[in-house]
């Protein structure tokens, strides 16, 4: 059973503020690591994607990955109201039969307040 | 360029009926995927494509669910019958070769 673990929340902050959201992930073997955010009603979005140990940026989105703790985190810089969303933490496996599978988290809820 | 185009949107069905969903993947996109997303959790995998081969479908209840994908294209799956548990959204996503999965709008089925 390969388990990705994210509080379901809700996170809310007000605008401008640090967003922080985390996830653990049971399969020390995972290789790769995304990021998805979901719209109300919509389908999930890839919003950042990082495979090695450390940080890695891409505008007010950073995420953050240690292997050895198996945890991966995103952090969202000057939150915007539009950021208002759920965020969904995906991890795939090592590799064999469950090769580009994505597990994914239950999601974070996130709330932006003016 | 087009993203993964799934049809219908929206079915509302009486339990024991059937119900189809239909999936157009992103244009060169060999890798297709179904998943089911029940309201309040993430995604999972019902099955994954690889062309026309279905690699892993390990996740499908067989006895109710089945699903092809004719040609390495487009993409069918089926439910019959219908359960009231069977209510959720079935999304369709494609990749080039296991890469980014980008996902369809999604078919939210309502079973009464």
């Amino acid at each position: 059973q390969k388990e990705v673990e994210q509080n379901s929340g809700p996170l809310s902050v007000p605008e401008g503020a640090i967003a922080s959201l985390n996830c653990t992930y049971s399969d020390r073997g995972s290789q790769s690591f995304f990021w998805y955010r979901q719209y109300s009603g919509k389908s999930p979005e890839l919003i950042m994607s990082i495979y090695s140990n450390g940080d890695k940026e891409d505008g007010r989105f950073t995420a953050q990955l240690n292997k050895a703790s198996q945890y991966v985190s995103l952090l969202i810089r000057d939150s915007q109201p539009s950021d208002s969303a759920t965020y969904l933490c995906a991890v795939t496996p090592r590799g064999g039969s469950t090769l580009g599978r994505l597990y994914f988290g239950r999601g974070t809820q996130l709330t932006v307040w003016p | 360029e087009a993203g993964v185009v799934q049809s219908p949107r929206y079915k509302i069905i009486e339990k024991k009926q059937p119900v189809a969903f239909w999936c157009n993947p992103i244009s060169g996109h060999n890798t297709l995927y179904w998943y089911r997303q029940n309201l309040g959790q993430g995604p999972e995998l019902l099955i994954r494509y690889e062309n026309e081969e279905a690699v892993d479908d390990s996740q499908l209840p067989k006895d109710r669910f089945s699903a092809e994908r004719l040609k390495g294209v487009d993409s069918t799956l089926k439910i019959q019958p219908a359960e009231l548990g069977d209510s959720a959204v079935y999304l369709c996503a494609s990749s080039f070769r296991g890469n980014t999965i980008y996902f369809g709008e999604g078919s939210w089925l309502t079973v009464v």
